[in-house]
């Protein structure tokens, strides 16, 4: 069964800093998604990776998926409190139906 | 609805009670999806519907978990004689199609046993 691995677990920066978090897979990555949650709220869809190489932006949060399919980065540009929470890898395989494997969650603080 | 709906978002049972919780999908949503997270871990899978059909419920614990969908539409999961380790965010998640637009996540039941 495929695994993910987040690094780090938890991360704590100064407002203003950027930030990276990786998202590595046991097995080779056919779709992967960045989600964000909050402490006791649902999961919110941040972005979808699919191709080697793939980077995609959203406001201040970039995804890049490598080109051997196998690991994922998010990075954070100038944070912001706002932005602090729980970021969830999840990894679409073995199935035709899309059923995810999640990573542990890296959690993020930002003090202002 | 313009989200994916869970009912209720808490619920406290005590030992041996069962318990009903509901996922109201999006609207038209093919695809329905049942996951689990324990306090600090991701979440993880538990049950998939497409339309009325359960075609995958490899990842429910026990017996004492069950889910129906039986008009293709509003999901119930249902515990028998709750266990403390059922202790879990309870999260829905609906899709159109495999994915494609990324999977709308209800914002969860959260079980407390007792």
């Amino acid at each position: 069964s495929q695994e993910l691995e987040q690094s780090p677990q938890s991360l704590i920066v100064q407002e203003g800093k950027n930030l990276t978090i990786n998202c590595t897979s046991s097995k080779t990555l056919y779709g992967l998604y960045w989600y964000k949650q909050k402490y006791g709220e649902g999961l919110i869809f941040l972005m979808m990776l699919q191709k080697g190489g793939e980077e995609k932006s959203h406001e201040k949060i970039t995804a890049k998926l490598d080109e051997k399919k196998q690991q994922s980065s998010l990075h954070i540009t100038a944070s912001q409190p706002s932005h602090a929470g729980i970021y969830l890898c999840g990894a679409v395989g073995g199935t035709s139906y899309g059923k995810l494997t999640f990573g542990q969650g890296t959690i993020l603080t930002v003090h202002p | 609805g313009a989200g994916v709906s869970q009912s209720p978002r808490y619920k406290v049972a005590k030992r041996g009670q069962d318990v009903a919780l509901r996922c109201d999908p999006i609207s038209g949503h093919v695809s329905l999806f049942w996951y689990q997270q324990a306090l600090g871990q991701g979440p993880e899978f538990l049950t998939y519907f497409q339309n009325e059909a359960q075609l995958d419920k490899s990842g429910l614990p026990s017996d004492r978990f069950f889910a129906e969908r039986p008009e293709g539409s509003v999901s119930t999961l249902k515990i028998q004689r709750t266990q403390q380790e059922d202790s879990a965010v309870y999260l829905c998640a609906s899709s159109s199609r495999t994915g494609d637009d990324g999977y709308t996540f209800g914002s969860g039941t959260r079980l407390t046993v007792v």
